[in-house]
This record gives structure tokens, sequence and C-alpha cells, in this order.
């Protein structure tokens, strides 16, 4: 039963226009949702967060949304730079019920972002 | 500061083996969380070690184990290994703060284990 869902595989932007990834998820639990940045051979790389109590959270060119009647959250990266080329995933984690280190990933979305 | 590391970083066994590998977390930080990356099942979570207790498990079979030293460095062992354990191993480590309910979770760079 796959919690977190990012539907699209892959991505391909034009650089200096707006990224936008998708995440669904299906948990009520999950009160704290994150992004992370994945380059090959390499661990994952913390973008941005939001908590449940928010609907959105600003971090220089990174915007992430939350809809929780939806049970969806999305993130916006404007401009978006070739350096951006990565792999991302969404993560959800239920830390109201002891589970805060305990991260439900999607399935991850290869964002190629094009000169 | 030196981020997470992990040893081995490649390691290749052969079915009904066992491997342990190790992680050393960020100084100063008190949890290391295991995860589990495949191309099938994506990044999931084994379990989290704090303070030398297990504090979180996942829906891993009782041949993935691990254990937590006094100095934070984590272990997990894998027992009668199968061909479908080949996986990327992710350790990450987060410093716990007790005024926030969510601690960010940096991660080491993985062990690559190949089982044949």
């Amino acid at each position: 039963d796959q919690q977190v869902k990012q539907n699209s595989p892959s991505l391909s932007v034009q650089e200096g226009r707006i990224s936008i990834l998708n995440c669904d998820y299906t948990n009520s639990m999950f009160d704290y949702f994150l992004w992370y940045k994945k380059y090959p051979a390499e661990g994952p790389t913390f973008l941005i967060s939001i908590s449940s109590i928010k609907d959105k959270n600003e971090d220089g060119r990174f915007t992430v949304f939350l809809n929780k009647s939806a049970k969806h959250l999305s993130l916006h990266i404007v401009p978006s730079q070739p350096g951006d080329s990565a792999v991302y995933f969404c993560a959800a984690s239920d830390v109201l019920t002891g589970g805060g280190n305990k991260l439900t990933f999607g399935t991850g979305t290869q964002l190629k972002v094009e000169l | 500061k030196a981020g997470v590391t992990q040893t081995p970083r490649y390691l290749i066994k052969t079915r009904g083996q066992q491997v342990t590998l190790s992680c050393s977390p960020i100084s100063g930080h008190r949890s290391v969380s295991w995860y589990q990356q495949t191309p099938g099942q994506g990044l999931q979570f084994l379990f989290e070690y704090f303070s030398e207790t297990q504090r979180n498990k996942g829906n891993f079979p009782g041949r993935f184990s691990g254990r937590q030293f006094s100095n934070s460095r984590s272990e997990m062992n894998v027992s009668t290994l199968e061909l479908g354990d080949s996986a990327l191993y992710l350790c990450a480590s987060s410093y716990d703060r007790v005024s926030s309910a969510y601690n960010e979770q940096f991660f080491g760079p993985g062990t690559r284990l190949t089982v044949l």
C-alpha cells in the first residue's frame, strides 16, 4: 500500500520556467511533509518542509503548498536551473504519534531542466 | 562538520550469507535511521535507533536487525541474504532537539549491496 504517491516519474522543464512536482498521500495521520532531492550515488538532501498547520512554506526559489482536504502537496521551483536536475522525493511523517523520524517516501520524480 | 558516513560503499554477497553495514552519524546526532532503496519499492524505512534503543520499526522481516552503540554509531545486519535484498541501504542521522517534534534528517551516501 503506497501511502505517498508521486504519479509523474519524470518531468522536463526549460531553464528559467517553473517546475511543479506533485505528491498525494492517503494516510490522514501524516502531519509533516518534506521534499528531498537526490543525485546519483549520493544520499537524499533535504530541501524544504511543511507542517500540517500551514498551507504554504517558502525558501528562496522553493515553495511547498499543502492542501490537506485533497491530501495533496506540491513543490514549485522558480526559476528552474540546470543544477536542479535530480530525482525529487516527497516524504511524510506522523510526528504527533511519535513517528517523527520515520519517513514514508514517494517513488520520486526525475526532473530534467533543459537549456 | 563531517557528514554521515557509511561503510562499505559497495558490497557483493551470495544468497544465504549475512552482511553487516555500518553508519557513523554527524557528531552530536543521537538518532540514526536506516532505509532501503530499490527500483521497485522506492525508499522504505527499516528502523530507527535513539540512545541505543530501537524507537521505530518498519515492515521488514526479522532477518533485518540493527543496533546502536554508546557513541551513536549504528550497524544493521541482514542474515540469510536473498536476491531481493539487493538495494541501496541509506542511513540518516538527526540531532533530536527536545523542543522540536520533527528533526531534520541528514542522509549518508549509502551502501550498495548486491546479492548474487
